[in-house]
């Protein structure tokens, strides 16, 4: 199906472990992001991308590692997850330069235990 | 931050009324948009403002800007239960840079 999907849609993990989710989209859109969202504080944008073997830091970057091989995935890795890393997590992706309108996959559950 | 700020951060309405949600923003920006978010699902695009624009509509939606004030709002006329949801408005930078801005979010109940 065309769009943007994301795996898994729940994950459970334990501190120290490394977590990647992935994000997949069918539209060939140059720019990717990965956002957290935590109730109080809205999303915040972790990394982003605007094309493949490009990346950059977000706001919140920290304990995240980011990769884009391929233009239509966009991996999010926990090197070494902490509980503070339990959110949801988003990605999306859009066409073209100048803050236009993004499309978000379902989401990505995680709780670190 | 560039952050937005939405206000209310809960309204509850009856089916019909509008509603109208706002939000505050901090800088220079090119457009705002809004999203909705419904419970557990990711975001979904409702409608971009341009800075030069003052007020664009889409269907039940109508939206303003003022950029004297740095504010929008969100109106919704003749709500319906199928409008609860969360919605946040996003701001982009006026740099051009590709990042957007969330705010916090109103959490919109519509009672039937």
């Amino acid at each position: 199906d065309a769009g943007i999907t994301q795996s898994p849609r729940y994950k459970i993990t334990e501190t120290g472990r490394q977590v990647t989710l992935m994000c997949h989209q069918t539209w060939s859109h140059s720019y990717m992001f990965w956002y957290r969202q935590d109730l109080g504080h809205g999303l915040r944008l972790i990394y982003y991308s605007a094309a493949a073997d490009i990346t950059d830091k977000g706001e919140v970057p920290d304990g995240y590692v980011v990769s884009r091989s391929k233009t239509e995935n966009f991996p999010l890795t926990l090197e070494s997850a902490t509980r503070s890393q339990t959110s949801v997590y988003f990605c999306a992706s859009h066409e073209r330069q100048g803050g236009e309108t993004q499309y978000f996959g379902p989401g990505t559950r995680l709780l670190v235990l | 931050s560039q952050q937005g700020e939405e206000d209310p951060q809960a309204l509850s309405i009856q089916e019909g009324e509008n509603a109208t949600m706002n939000c505050s923003y901090k800088t220079s920006i090119n457009n705002l948009q809004w999203y909705r978010q419904n419970s557990g699902r990711g975001l979904v695009h409702l409608i971009l403002i341009r800075s030069n624009e003052r007020e664009k509509h889409s269907g039940r939606l109508r939206v303003t800007l003022d950029t004297s004030k740095k504010s929008s709002s969100l109106l919704i006329t003749a709500s319906r239960a199928a409008d609860t949801a969360s919605y946040f408005c996003a701001t982009d930078a006026e740099t051009g840079a590709n990042n957007l801005f969330f705010g916090t979010g109103t959490r919109l109940t519509v009672i039937p």
